[in-house]
């Protein structure tokens, strides 16, 4: 067990390009989490799948931004049009079924839009 | 709605003296969870304990201990005897029970632990 992995561990990219990130969550965790943490701030949460199912979705998800994890094992999350509030860091976490422990997170991926 | 508060933003003490991070939270559900992660220079958030709002009992591991009172809506954490080793920022996290997808944090507590 590795534990979550995220790829890339940063990215810049110029205004307006589309970014994907990517995450590996612990192998048998069904439900996976991605957060955003801006500087000097906590974690805020951006959407959840059980499986492959996206059950919940942030206000802060805009429809620039979407995430998939088909068959229910890595996701990725995409972002359109990146804009330079879009900058933080995106962290992916999983918890496994009935998990009475908090989440696992991982590295994370910094995203500098410029 | 939910919501932490970490009202020491940052914090600096010496080797081996004792620090207390502060954490009060909001809630109007009767269940809830809380959690205190670290968060080291290299980024990955580590969890480091979970509490239920029905369990009152403070846990001490090792040199962590955690005070959960519900009267204060508080639940803070003390290391002691502090290594540099601790130096990290350290978020108190809030969930309601049965919609933990939206794991609420505090802003963090930055502690530096000088040699």
């Amino acid at each position: 067990d590795t534990g979550v992995s995220q790829d890339p561990r940063h990215k810049i990219t110029k205004r307006g390009q589309n970014v994907t990130f990517r995450c590996d969550p612990i192998s048998e965790h069904n439900r996976l989490y991605w957060y955003r943490q801006t500087l000097g701030q906590g974690p805020e949460f951006l959407t959840y799948f059980q499986n492959e199912a996206q059950l919940e979705k942030s206000r802060l998800l805009s429809d620039r931004f979407s995430a998939e994890r088909p068959k229910g094992s890595f996701s990725t999350l995409e972002i359109q049009r990146t804009e330079q509030g879009d900058s933080a860091m995106y962290l992916c976490a999983s918890i496994g079924q009935g998990a009475g422990d908090g989440y696992t997170f991982g590295s994370g991926t910094r995203l500098t839009v410029v | 709605a939910q919501k932490v508060t970490q009202a020491q933003t940052e914090i600096s003490v010496v080797e081996k003296e004792d620090v207390t991070l502060d954490c009060v939270y909001e809630t109007r559900d009767t269940t809830y969870y809380l959690f205190w992660y670290k968060q080291p220079p290299s980024g990955e958030l580590v969890f480091l304990i979970r509490r239920n709002s029905f369990d009152e009992q403070n846990e001490i591991s090792g040199r962590y201990s955690w005070n959960f009172q519900k009267s204060t809506s508080s639940f803070n954490f003390t290391i002691t005897a502090s290594q540099v080793v601790d130096s990290a920022v350290y978020f108190c996290a809030l969930s309601e029970a049965f919609n933990n997808n939206d794991m609420r944090f505090g802003a963090g507590t930055r502690l530096t632990v000088k040699p």
